[in-house]
């Protein structure tokens, strides 16, 4: 049971270039989410999937593209990155009952450079 | 506390003393809060959990109490190990998908 898994672990891109960043979740969890982490801030919500085949933007969405593909895998893509993308990238997954929010699980981020 | 900026406040305890990190939240309406422990370089992990029907909730060696009123939440760690050496940093949620995080304080531990 590996819980949350991101790849790549780290990546260097030149301003212009695209990537895209992989996340899936063995959890069976109906709920995927992206957010980034800068310095001496707290995790900003970039898109989230509430369920398979719906995605919603979130606080800081431009940029980003992403894509649901079933339940385990979610990705991000950036389409053409920018220096203000350099960030650690976190993806995360939950069980959200109803309206009730449960406890949301991280993988241990990507850390992208954007030249 | 939370902090704004590049500049996370800092904790520093004796190994085996009890530690108190302390969380601002900002939205009256939020019922649910979690504590998350974030080691360098590596993701955020679950701590402990509370919903706002309760002021206290006990986890193994940690307590997070609630005070609605003043909107204020705490975490307390028993016996402080150089192993909770870390950033540590609480969420809150109001219902539905969007949860506010913290900055966080960073903990350090003296052997």
């Amino acid at each position: 049971n590996a819980g949350v898994t991101q790849t790549p672990k780290f990546q260097v891109l030149k301003t212009g270039q695209s990537m895209t960043l992989q996340c899936a979740q063995d959890m069976n969890h109906n709920s995927m989410y992206w957010y980034r982490q800068d310095p001496g801030m707290g995790l900003r919500l970039i898109y989230y999937s509430a369920s398979e085949g719906t995605t919603d933007k979130g606080e800081v969405p431009n940029g980003y593209n992403v894509s649901r593909l079933n339940k385990r895998e979610f990705s991000l893509r950036l389409e053409s990155a920018a220096p203000s993308q350099t960030s650690v990238y976190f993806c995360a997954s939950s069980e959200v009952a109803g309206r009730q929010q449960e406890t949301q699980y991280f993988g241990p981020g990507t850390r992208l450079l954007v030249l | 506390g939370e902090s704004v900026g590049l500049h996370l406040p800092t904790l520093s305890v004796q190994e085996g003393d009890n530690s108190i990190i302390n969380c601002a939240y900002s939205n009256s309406a939020s019922d649910y809060f979690i504590w998350y422990k974030q080691e360098s370089g590596k993701g955020p992990q679950f701590i402990i959990d509370i919903r706002s029907n309760m002021d206290k909730r006990q986890g193994q060696r940690v307590t997070v109490l609630l005070n609605k009123t003043v909107k204020h939440l705490s975490l307390q760690i028993a016996a402080t190990q150089p192993g909770d050496s870390a950033v540590y940093f609480c969420a809150e949620n109001s219902g539905g998908f969007k949860t506010i995080f913290g900055a966080g304080t960073r903990l350090f531990v003296k052997a």
